[in-house]
């Protein structure tokens, strides 16, 4: 695709229920990105996949968050009993690789809202 | 301390002018440092990176970096009103992968 896109762009939810976010990277980046951004507040790293290695999950807030790739194409980051602090925008983003330089191009979003 | 610090604004200038933003990080191996604007309810999109020493231009933008000091800037000359977002600061460490961002700089260009 021309670019990287993720859906659903808006979710509400009620407090403890389980959501699914998407992201399809843009085709032939190797390496996915997710972050989440609070309301006024920069960026904060989940997670990353870079090929077929592990992912790094260093960022990931608590064990209700998981997320998960297929090969080199789409990823789902998924929040399990979702909470209101779970508010926010969760941002994916692609690169050709993980090297220093290589740019990360990032999606939409997806808005989600915690009731 | 945070890891990427930037001072969260809002800076204003006029239009025609020069905007100054800063940005140091505690994280001496840090490789590569970017430049992201952010409108507002967008997503960010890159403006430019540096992991040289000194200065690198591209059009009306400037950034510079100093690893000695920890310190990378962007400087906008000719600031124009289409200019007015918000200027994340971005590390990234010597193994790649993740960026480190700041909580972002907000700037407003007034005409």
């Amino acid at each position: 695709g021309a670019g990287v896109s993720q859906s659903p762009s808006n979710k509400v939810t009620e407090k403890g229920k389980d959501v699914e976010l998407r992201c399809d990277p843009i085709s032939g980046h190797t390496a996915l990105y997710w972050y989440r951004q609070r309301l006024g507040q920069g960026l904060e790293f989940l997670i990353y996949f870079q090929g077929n290695s592990a992912p790094d999950k260093s960022g990931l807030p608590s064990d209700r968050f998981s997320a998960e790739r297929t090969g080199e194409s789409v990823s789902t980051l998924t929040i399990q009993r979702t909470q209101q602090e779970d508010s926010a925008v969760y941002l994916c983003a692609s690169s050709f690789g993980s090297r220093g330089t290589d740019t990360q191009y990032f999606g939409p979003g997806t808005r989600l809202t915690v009731l | 301390q945070k890891e990427v610090e930037q001072n969260s604004g809002p800076l204003s200038v006029p239009e025609g002018a020069i905007a100054s933003l800063n940005c140091t990080y505690s994280d001496r191996g840090s490789q590569s440092f970017f430049w992201y604007r952010q409108y507002s309810g967008k997503s960010p999109e890159l403006i430019m990176f540096i992991y040289s020493n000194g200065d690198k231009e591209d059009g009306r933008f400037t950034a510079q970096l100093n690893k000695a000091s920890q310190y990378v800037s962007l400087l906008i000359r000719d600031s124009q009103p289409s200019d007015s977002a918000t200027y994340l600061c971005a590390v990234r460490g010597n193994q790649g992968g993740k960026l480190i961002f700041g909580q972002g700089t907000e700037l407003s260009v007034k005409p």
